[in-house]
């Protein structure tokens, strides 16, 4: 199956400062996503970025869809930003369809301190 | 987002009885996915549907069945609850052609 690997799996910031959390994945991708899950539990949709480069805000995402990995970048961290981060991929079945399937990975638990 | 609903948002119940979750979308999408969230997990997929009727088994789809009469509803059965099926369970739907799911709040649910 698809191997989604996500890093780092934990991350301690000072408010204000700023990171790059990594994806790595094993297959040829027509879906990736980046979510945000807040302390309630809530899944956020980020970016939908199966390739290229996008912003919103003080985050952006690039996805080098050849090499199988994408970047989230987050600017000015704030104290909202914490929870956790997953990426999602979908692969091509041999058929040429996947019907949109994820698989997860395991996430990076992003903790922002005052 | 995608105006999705999932029922009940929590749940209690005894090994051995059976189980209905309901999600509900307003947004017309085709596809309606299933996915359980478990710690050291991540989210994983349970079962899909692609159309009305038309379903198919994800990654972890033993003691699970679905249904999907209409476009707007999308039912997750587990017929004999286990303590094994403990977890939060989130609905997600995505528009043909472009995949980008969007998903509901969730429902927690505990198996005694």
């Amino acid at each position: 199956g698809i191997q989604v690997e996500q890093s780092p799996p934990d991350l301690i910031l000072q408010e204000g400062a700023n990171s790059t959390l990594r994806c790595n994945f094993s297959v040829s991708v027509n879906n990736l996503q980046w979510f945000h899950q807040n302390p309630w539990g809530q899944l956020i949709n980020l970016f939908y970025i199966p390739s290229g480069t996008k912003q919103n805000g003080r985050l952006s995402a690039t996805t080098v869809a050849t090499e199988r990995y994408s970047l989230l970048y987050i600017s000015s961290s704030q104290t909202t930003d914490s929870g956790v981060y997953f990426c999602a991929v979908g692969g091509m079945n041999a058929g040429g369809t996947s019907y949109g399937k994820l698989t997860f990975g395991q996430g990076t638990i992003l903790t922002v301190h005052p | 987002d995608a105006g999705i609903t999932q029922s009940p948002r929590h749940k209690v119940t005894e090994t051995g009885t059976p189980v209905t979750l309901r999600c509900h979308q307003t947004e017309n999408h085709r596809y309606m996915y299933w996915y359980r969230q478990d710690p050291g997990h991540g989210l994983r997929l349970i079962h899909y549907s692609y159309g009305v009727k038309d379903t198919d088994k994800g990654e972890v789809s033993d003691g699970y069945s679905v249904s999907r009469s209409k476009t707007e509803d999308f039912l997750l059965t587990l017929e004999s609850a286990t303590s094994s099926q403990t977890s939060v369970y989130f609905c997600a739907t995505a528009r043909q052609g472009i995949y980008e799911q969007f998903f509901g709040p969730g429902t927690r649910l505990t198996v005694l």
